[in-house]
């Protein structure tokens, strides 16, 4: 069965620290692994996409690892912001790109 | 681009209405979108996908007489909620995928949906 788990569920930190987001799945066929940020009552929206031969790839502040072996991905935040509350969700597309196969999300607290 | 916007963004009604939310492909012409139902504190759940011109394809579990989806242009699909009731109460969020990117979803802001 295609899954996606994330890890932790919640998370609080303080402003400036950072942090990572763990997402484990069993999908097949791997297309590729996006994450996305979900601010609270709002669509998501994308942050990095990867593709099996690659292992990393930043955006900003954000910094996706991907093993594709093990099957695990990581998402990590770097000096974090009061912005960066909200929920982070890890999606792996499969079925040649037709399918989407979501993780419940992580949502990350960032407080003063 | 790629911008993806839906209407209305919150909805109040009684049970035993319908309701009716578009979705919208701003700035490019979307072949097929997606509507996906999200519970609080729970991810998106695929409810059906449909391609322009034809019937949507629904997922199991999902009422298609309930929640009627009609993809008319390359920019507009609704999703109309009949007889709504209090447990169709929910975050519904569509998505589009454009012709020349055809893996990549973008998401609209989602439409609050509060049954009565």
């Amino acid at each position: 069965k295609n899954q996606v788990e994330q890890s932790p569920q919640s998370l609080i930190i303080l402003e400036g620290k950072n942090c990572t987001l763990q997402c484990n799945y069993t999908v097949s066929p791997f297309s590729n692994l996006r994450w996305y940020k979900q601010d609270t009552g709002r669509g998501p929206v994308s942050l990095t996409i990867m593709t099996f031969s690659e292992n990393t790839k930043s955006n900003g502040r954000y910094t996706a690892t991907l093993d594709a072996d093990t099957k695990q991905s990581s998402l990590h935040i770097t000096a974090s912001q009061l912005s960066d509350s909200a929920s982070y969700i890890c999606v792996v597309s499969t079925q040649y790109g037709n399918k989407l196969v979501f993780g419940a999300g992580t949502i990350l607290r960032v407080k003063s | 681009g790629a911008v993806v916007s839906q209407h209305p963004s919150r909805v109040i009604c009684k049970s035993g209405t319908s309701v009716k939310i578009e979705c919208r492909s701003l700035d490019f012409q979307a072949t097929t979108m997606f509507w996906y139902r999200q519970f609080p504190k729970q991810s998106l759940m695929l409810m059906a996908t449909s391609n322009e011109g034809s019937k949507a394809t629904y997922e199991q579990g999902v009422e298609k007489d309930k929640f009627l989806i009609n993809h008319a242009s390359l920019t507009l699909s609704t999703l109309t909620v009949t007889s709504a009731h209090p447990e169709d109460s929910s975050f519904y969020i569509c998505s589009a995928r454009t012709r020349w990117y055809q893996e990549t979803q973008y998401f609209g802001p989602g439409t609050r949906l509060l049954v009565l």
